[in-house]
């Protein structure tokens, strides 16, 4: 059981937009710490997508954006690509006892 | 270009011990936190733990399904991060990833990823 919820799977046509959800509590994305978002693509490590909520590092396409609100956090993916299908992750802090750095369940993104 | 590469994952039995290593290149080691994380086969990311930079003590973190049994230090003269895990047990079967930290401390992001190594757990 993952301390931030995403769906399992998100599905879109070629040219579509799709978001993905990232649900939290009040010792993590609601005490106010960023989400971060990664890519994972089939058979590769992870690579960083969005940090500090909505930010994206040099390279990723602005096809991709983040937001935050509250106890949630979301993925949004705009004019789908085949090559956007993926696992992607969302990761915060968490204040409690079990602590740390944490990550969402994933949610794989299938391009129909 | 900034790469980290892992090494030293393996087969072990259950009990025994594991070092693996994080080499890394195209940066100034020494001014980042390190992290390492895993992914056991077909499931999400862990984080596993966390060292910071000697500039902030060089002092260390760790999940709770592995504090007291993993060690993570730093060579920052040969630019490598290393993971010691000791009392392995089959759970800790997973592919290895570390990471470098970029953040203010609790908004850590991890910005680069090594490629990973296979730790596999079984008699």
């Amino acid at each position: 059981q993952s301390v931030l919820t995403q769906p399992p799977s998100v599905s879109g046509a070629p040219g579509q937009r799709v978001t993905i959800s990232c649900t939290g509590s009040s010792s993590n994305i609601g005490a106010g710490y960023d989400v971060h978002w990664y890519q994972q693509l089939p058979g590769t490590a992870p690579q960083l997508l969005i940090y500090g909520n909505s930010h994206r590092p040099s390279g990723v396409p602005d096809r991709f954006s983040g937001s935050k609100s509250g106890t949630s956090a979301s993925l949004a993916i705009s004019g789908l690509q085949a090559e956007d299908e993926a696992d992607y992750y969302c990761q915060s802090y968490d204040s409690s006892l079990s602590g740390h750095w944490v990550f969402g369940g994933g949610t794989k993104l299938t391009v129909l | 270009e900034v790469q980290l590469v892992e090494s030293g994952g393996g087969l072990v039995q259950p009990g025994r011990s594991l070092r693996l290593s994080c080499t890394t290149s195209g940066f100034t080691f020494g001014d980042y936190a390190m992290s390492w994380f895993r992914q056991a086969p077909g499931k999400g990311l862990e984080w596993v733990g966390f060292i910071r930079s000697k500039a902030y003590g060089g002092t260390t973190e760790y999940a709770a399904s592995v504090k007291d049994r993993f060690t993570i230090s730093r060579d920052d003269s040969k630019s490598i991060a290393y993971l010691q895990m000791n009392s392995l047990k089959t759970e800790d079967t997973a592919v290895y990833y570390c990471t470098r930290v970029v953040g203010d401390g609790y908004n850590n992001a991890f910005d680069i990823w090594g490629q990973g190594t296979m730790v596999t757990v079984s008699s």
